[in-house]
């Protein structure tokens, strides 16, 4: 596609319940991240892909996180038994890897959670 | 460790004046990428400008330009004509030009005002 996508725009959940985030990246493009962002804050390293390497998880702040990118394309940020601190934007961003644009990382429009 | 500091938390500005947003940084590395994302509303983080630290010269989009001081380790925005459409969030972030190091370090932000 022209940009990175992101589903839903939108959610909100109810506590303890599991959500699904999706990200498709911008075509050809190898690397992928998982941002967080609370209200009024800057943005939180969460999840690093870059094509078929282990992922860096690094960010991740527990065990209920979880993603996934098949295909080299297409993530899926999982949140298991979301808890209302887990309310936040969620930005989805990718970057060629190579080249001389490859450093330049172009982002989503994002998906806000909100957990009641 | 890299750190980007964005002293303005907030700056307003008369429409069709200019604005310069200032952003420092620190690092030890002498290759490296800088940019400016914009954050409006929407909460879309928008690529604005980039700069290569090995190029001497300030990058430019348009009404947007760069005043970037390498020795200095700082990297301000200047906004030229200010457009009601700039009101946003303006973010300065710094990556690394070492192949394996992917992060983008950010600055806090500063939120630009502008009054009609």
């Amino acid at each position: 596609g022209a940009g990175v996508s992101q589903s839903p725009s939108n959610k909100v959940t109810e506590k303890g319940k599991d959500v699904e985030l999706r990200c498709d990246p911008i075509s050809g493009h190898t690397a992928l991240y998982w941002y967080r962002q609370s209200l009024g804050q800057g943005l939180e390293f969460l999840i690093y892909f870059q094509g078929n390497s282990a992922p860096d998880k690094s960010g991740l702040p527990s065990d209920r996180f979880s993603a996934e990118r098949t295909g080299g394309s297409v993530s899926t940020l999982t949140i298991q038994r979301t808890q209302q601190e887990d309310s936040a934007v969620y930005l989805c961003a990718s970057s060629p890897g190579t080249g001389t644009q490859g450093n330049t990382i172009y982002f989503g429009e994002g998906s806000w959670l909100t957990v009641v | 460790a890299q750190t980007v500091t964005q002293s303005q938390p907030e700056m307003s500005v008369q429409e069709a004046e200019t604005v310069t947003l200032s952003c420092t940084y620190d690092t030890s590395e002498s290759d490296y990428y800088l940019f400016w994302y914009k954050q409006p509303p929407s909460r879309q983080m928008i690529l604005v400008i980039r700069q290569e630290a090995y190029k001497q010269q300030n990058a430019t989009e348009n009404r947007f330009s760069v005043n970037f001081q390498k020795a200095a380790k700082s990297f301000s925005l200047k906004i030229s004509d200010s457009q009601l459409g700039d009101a946003a969030m303006y973010f300065c972030a710094y990556r690394s030009a070492m192949a394996l190091n992917y992060q983008l370090i950010w600055g806090a932000g500063t939120k630009l005002i502008i009054k009609p």
